[in-house]
C-alpha cells in the first residue's frame, strides 16, 4: 500500500545505547524529515533530506544521524541515547521542501529510561 | 530566530460553537500549513496559503492569511466532535531557509 510507515511504533531504551528508528515511503518522494513532538515544544526538525545521499541538519539535530542509501528510505539513529530524547518521532516526506504540505508517517513512541 | 506563535495553547468549545485559532510570526513569511492531529495520531495536512490576504475554506474550516503575510487565521464553524484535535501552523520565512512549526491549538468538543 502506499504511504509511509514507521517502524517500530513503540520502543523502549536504555540510556546510551544506539537505538534506530525506520521510516519507508512509497510515494518516491524526494524529500524526507525527521520531526520530534514535545509538550510544550510542538513538532520540530531533527534532519531531512532532499534525495538519496544527500541530508542536512535541522532545528535540534545533536546527537542523532541519519542515511539515505536510497530514496524510499531515510533512517535516523540515537548514536547514544539520553533521557532528554525520549519524544515522539515523526517521519514525514513530500514533493517539496517547504512549498507544500507534507505526509506523516503513524510516529515512533521512544522512552529511554 | 524566527518563531511562529499560536493561540490559545487550549480551547475547550461545546459543540455547535464555532472555534477559532491563531498564528503569528515575527518575520515574513512565503506560505502557511495548516496540520490537523488527532489525539494518539499524526499530523495531517490541510491547506496551504500563499498570498497576502487569502482566504480558503474546506467546508466548516476557513482559512486565512493576513495582508502583511505574518499572521494566519483556521476558524472553524459550528464544531463537531470529529473536530477534536490539535492544529498546528507552519511557515516558511521568506528571508531565508527556515520553516517552523507553531505549538499549536488543542481543541476539545464538548457534546
Amino acid at each position: 500500500d502506499a504511504g509511509i510507515t514507521q517502524s517500530p511504533r513503540y520502543k523502549i531504551t536504555e540510556t546510551g545505547r544506539q537505538v534506530t528508528l525506520m521510516c519507508h515511503q512509497t510515494w518516491s518522494h524526494s524529500y524526507m524529515f525527521w520531526y520530534r513532538q514535545d509538550l510544550g515544544h510542538g513538532l520540530r526538525l531533527i534532519y531531512y533530506s532532499a534525495a538519496a545521499d544527500i541530508t542536512d541538519k535541522g532545528e535540534v539535530p545533536d546527537g542523532y544521524v541519519v542515511s539515505r542509501s536510497k530514496t524510499e528510505n531515510f533512517p535516523l539513529t540515537l548514536e547514544s541515547a539520553t533521557r532528554s530524547q525520549t519524544s515522539v518521532y515523526f517521519c514525514a516526506s513530500s514533493e517539496s521542501k517547504w512549498n507544500w504540505g507534507a505526509f506523516f508517517g503513524q510516529g515512533t513512541r521512544l522512552t529511554v529510561v | 530566530g524566527q518563531q511562529v506563535m499560536q493561540i490559545p495553547q487550549y480551547q475547550h468549545v461545546q459543540e455547535g460553537e464555532d472555534f477559532t485559532t491563531y498564528c503569528n510570526s515575527s518575520t515574513t513569511l512565503s506560505n502557511i500549513q495548516w496540520y490537523k492531529q488527532r489525539p494518539g495520531g499524526h499530523p495531517v495536512f490541510l491547506i496551504q496559503l500563499v498570498k497576502s490576504g487569502e482566504v480558503k475554506k474546506q467546508k466548516r474550516l476557513t482559512f486565512q492569511f493576513g495582508e502583511a503575510k505574518k499572521n494566519s487565521s483556521l476558524h472553524i464553524t459550528a464544531t463537531q466532535t470529529t473536530d477534536v484535535g490539535t492544529y498546528f501552523c507552519a511557515g516558511l520565512a521568506d528571508t531565508g531557509n527556515q520553516f517552523y512549526f507553531g505549538t499549536g491549538t488543542s481543541l476539545t468538543v464538548i457534546p
